[in-house]
Parts: C-alpha cells; sequence; structure tokens
C-alpha cells in the first residue's frame, strides 16, 4: 500500500530565509502525481504546487519549489524568502490509481510552519 | 473557481445520535471524497466515490456509511455516533482526468458528547 511520510511535525523559519519540508512516500507505481498543500488557520486547504513523476524537471511557483527524488521516493518542499502568511500546516500527498481504475490522495500527517518576525 | 461545500461548519451531538453530513461540488467532478482529520494523523481517507451510486472505502470506514444518490453531492453518515468520532471532516473533490488536484470544502467540526 502506498504510504506518505513527513518526520517533521514542526518546523520554524525567520522571516526572508529559506525552510525546506521533507516529504518520502512509498509506492510501486511507476506514474503518479506528488503534491504540497496549505492549511492555513481558516482549515481551508490550499493546493502549493504539483510534480508529475515522469517529468525529470523540479515543479516551480514563485517562491516555492520542490525537490523531486524519484529513485529516493523523496519530494521535499523549499519556501524561499518566507513571508508571515506562510505559517500554516504544510501536507504532502500522492495520488494513487485505484483496483477500480480511479484515483485516490493519501496525505502525510502534516508539517506544521512556524515564521518569525 | 471550483466550489465544494460542506452545509455544516460546526455540530453538537449527542452519542448514539445519527448524523448527516452533506457536501455538495459545483464543478461535475466525478470523484468525490470524505476525510478525517486529527491531530497528530494528519487525513485519513474515509470513503470515496467515483460515480453516482459508486462508493469505495477508504483507510477508515468502521462507523460511517456514505450516499451519493447525485453527481454533485457527496454525504457521510455516523450511523450512531460515539465520542471518538468527534474530529473535523474534510470534504473533497476531483476531476477524473489525471493529474488533476483534489479540491477541498471549509471542513465541518464535529463534537459528540
Amino acid at each position: 500500500a502506498q504510504t506518505v511520510t513527513q518526520s517533521q511535525p514542526e518546523m520554524s523559519v525567520q522571516e526572508a530565509e529559506t525552510v525546506t519540508l521533507s516529504c518520502t512516500y512509498d509506492t510501486s507505481e511507476s506514474d503518479y502525481y506528488l503534491f504540497w498543500y496549505k492549511q492555513p488557520p481558516s482549515r481551508q486547504m490550499i493546493l502549493v504546487i504539483r510534480q508529475e513523476a515522469y517529468k525529470q524537471q523540479n515543479a516551480t511557483e514563485n517562491r516555492f519549489s520542490v525537490n523531486f527524488q524519484k529513485a529516493a521516493k523523496s519530494f521535499s518542499l523549499k519556501i524561499s524568502d518566507s513571508q508571515l502568511g506562510d505559517a500554516a500546516m504544510y501536507f504532502c500527498a500522492y495520488r494513487s490509481t485505484t483496483t477500480s481504475g480511479t484515483y485516490k490522495y493519501i496525505f502525510g500527517t502534516g508539517t506544521r510552519l512556524k515564521v518569525l518576525a | 473557481d471550483v466550489k465544494v461545500t460542506q452545509s455544516s461548519r460546526y455540530l453538537v451531538k449527542r452519542t448514539g445520535e445519527k448524523v448527516f453530513l452533506e457536501c455538495v461540488q459545483d464543478m461535475d467532478h466525478e470523484n468525490m471524497f470524505w476525510y478525517r482529520q486529527d491531530p497528530g494523523l494528519g487525513l485519513r481517507l474515509i470513503y470515496f466515490s467515483y460515480d453516482v451510486k459508486m462508493k469505495e472505502k477508504g483507510d477508515i470506514p468502521e462507523g460511517y456509511s456514505v450516499s451519493r444518490e447525485k453527481k454533485e453531492r457527496f454525504s457521510l453518515i455516523l450511523e450512531s455516533a460515539s465520542t471518538n468520532q468527534t474530529s473535523m471532516y474534510l470534504c473533497a473533490s476531483s476531476p477524473l482526468r489525471a493529474g488533476n488536484t483534489i479540491y477541498f470544502g471549509e471542513g465541518s467540526w464535529l463534537t459528540v458528547v
């Protein structure tokens, strides 16, 4: 069964600095998608970034980028120039193909990011 | 914009009550999901549905059932609520096309007393 592991329950970063959140996953699939979601105090889940496994190039969205290592099954999120508004819970997610041919999404346990002024 | 609407943000129910959590999406998505979120446990999948009247168990289906009579609506049912079902419940939807993301509602806080 596919699993997603986030080993850092909590991280802190100084405003304007860079922080990296870790995520590893386990799968036997060769083609899949990985995601990072942000959940601010409002609890509304927001997509941060998405990576397709067959693409070698790491995805980037403004200050957010990923380091995707397919062989190591690692998918870390780097936040550059951290801002106070980045403080949130971050979830790593994997899109899994089910036996019925549809998809389901498996989430990690989350990393709470604190941004210090 | 995709809109996933959960009918109740906050509910307080008594042990043994039957509880309905309703979710509606407006983007004609085939897939719909119910997750439970607890501190330290992340999001755990309860049930999901890929078509009307079709459902599959997630990782923690015990004590829950679901109903999908219309494509846009997916209901989570707690047949007999228990205190260990006190949690945040998140509904989500996604299209069937490969690679597309999952869109979430704002969540329903359920307290069972």
